[in-house]
């Protein structure tokens, strides 16, 4: 499968824990996106790379969360002090240099308990 | 502000029938628009997209159609299939300068019955 890929797919994790996310996107694809969405709302824009470098946050991404891209392929989001607000699907997506349709992966389940 | 947003939240229809879902967006600067499926425990599943420039653009069994006039957007599905049954969401992004993000409605579930 050569498609966006999402580990680990669900998470269970208590509030105050600090968790990690990763996503690798489709070959050669250079922009990577972060977006989390609740149930019965759409994605939210979290934050996106061009390569290495992350070129926007939104407001919803808080300094208890990171992204990283150290490598322009795969990346990392990490949540500190984890909230139940928090509790979310948070989907990856990428798109190819050029290109403006976006590729998501299947998601992770967050869920703090 | 900068929404995108549809009309009804649920469409039932036969197997066999045509599907009309709608989307209404208020960003004028918006110029290009995806149509996205989402099935359950899955990532938004890409349909079609249309730039700004075009009022109709046609997939296999799928057409979008864009009037910009009045900031609305809907996805035509052709002899909807139980396989069709799933959250559809429109999405717009604003391609000119670094701003890549996709702005989500809220979504319409889609249930064909057979």
């Amino acid at each position: 499968d050569t498609g966006v890929s999402q580990n680990p797919r669900h998470k269970i994790t208590k509030r105050g824990q600090n968790v990690t996310f990763r996503c690798d996107p489709i070959s050669e694809h250079n922009r990577l996106y972060w977006y989390r969405q609740t149930l019965g709302q759409g994605p939210e824009f979290l934050t996106y790379f061009q390569n290495e470098a992350q070129l926007e946050k939104s407001r919803l991404l808080s300094d208890r969360f990171s992204a990283e891209r150290p490598k322009g392929s795969f990346s990392t989001l990490e949540i500190q002090r984890t909230e139940q607000g928090d509790s979310a699907m948070y989907l990856c997506a990428s798109s190819a240099p050029g290109g403006h349709e976006q590729y998501f992966g299947p998601g992770t389940r967050l869920t703090v308990t | 502000g900068e929404s995108v947003g549809l009309h009804l939240p649920t469409l039932s229809v036969q197997e066999g029938d045509n599907s009309i879902i709608n989307c209404a967006y208020s960003n004028s600067a918006s110029d290009y628009f995806i149509w996205y499926k989402q099935e359950s425990g899955k990532g938004p599943q890409f349909i079609i997209d249309i730039r700004s420039n075009m009022d109709k653009r046609q997939g296999q069994r799928v057409t979008v159609l864009l009037n910009k006039t009045v900031k609305h957007l809907s996805l035509q599905i052709a002899a909807t299939q139980p396989g069709d049954s799933a959250v559809y969401f429109c999405a717009e992004n604003r391609s000119g300068g670094s701003n890549y993000k996709l702005t989500f409605g809220k979504g319409t579930l889609l249930t064909v019955n057979p």
